[in-house]
């Protein structure tokens, strides 16, 4: 099983459509969750942290489930310039290293 | 405010030639440092971090190698690099002993190993 696996996607919807993305970790010792977005061609960027109790910035809403090993990531209201790929983050403990742990991102396609 | 360089942006360089690629901080102090590389239609595979100068640990063998000769500096080097070297390389950096770890990335350098 990896490390943490999200779905490939690409998730094609419409402007102002409701999407969700899940992904799934598999250390349950981990402690600090992200989702970034990342543009074609471009560096990833910080999209938000993710929080125990869930936290919502804007029209984007992260949730944590630990019981399960997931988070998601629930975007309202598309935009065209939601058009992205969103990678889910999860830290991991390696004896006395901590480093971050990148699933292979979602595509998102947000149409006219 | 912080901001993270990275030279060149694309590069070309033909199979066995070196290669060095720089990273610099500016804005904070004594920054965790990471290079990063993300082959086509693949996730980002960590290289190296560093936490401090001459600090550097490598998280997967193979003929790259990386330096921090200064406290904002992070260079990536090959001495003679392969087909596979191809791909995006990202440098980041993070506040150190955060326990968030939200890492920051620069803009990349696309390398093309032909």
């Amino acid at each position: 099983r990896k490390e943490v696996e999200q779905d490939p996607g690409p998730f094609n919807v419409p402007e102002g459509a409701t999407v969700a993305f899940n992904c799934t970790y598999s250390n349950s010792a981990s402690q600090s969750f992200f989702w970034y977005r990342q543009d074609c061609r471009k560096e990833p960027k910080l999209l938000m942290s993710v929080y125990s109790s869930g936290n919502e910035d804007g029209r984007f809403t992260a949730q944590l489930n630990r019981a399960s090993q997931y988070i998601s990531l629930l975007i309202r209201d598309s935009k065209l310039s939601d058009s992205a790929t969103y990678l889910c983050v999860v830290n991991s403990r390696a004896g006395n290293n901590r480093k971050l742990i990148w699933g292979l991102g979602t595509s998102l396609a947000v149409n006219p | 405010s912080q901001t993270i360089h990275q030279w060149p942006a694309t590069l070309v360089q033909p199979v066995g030639s070196p290669l060095s690629l720089e990273c610099t901080v500016e804005g904070t102090s004594n920054p965790n440092l990471y290079w990063y590389r993300q082959a086509a239609g693949r996730g980002l595979q960590l290289l190296f971090y560093s936490v401090g100068i001459g600090q550097i640990s490598s998280e997967v063998p193979q003929n790259l190698s990386a330096s921090r000769p200064q406290d904002r500096q992070f260079i990536l080097s090959s001495k003679k690099l392969l087909l596979s070297d191809s791909g995006f390389y990202l440098c980041a950096w993070s506040v150190p002993r955060n326990r968030k770890e939200t890492q920051y990335f620069g803009p990349g350098t696309r390398l093309l190993v032909l």
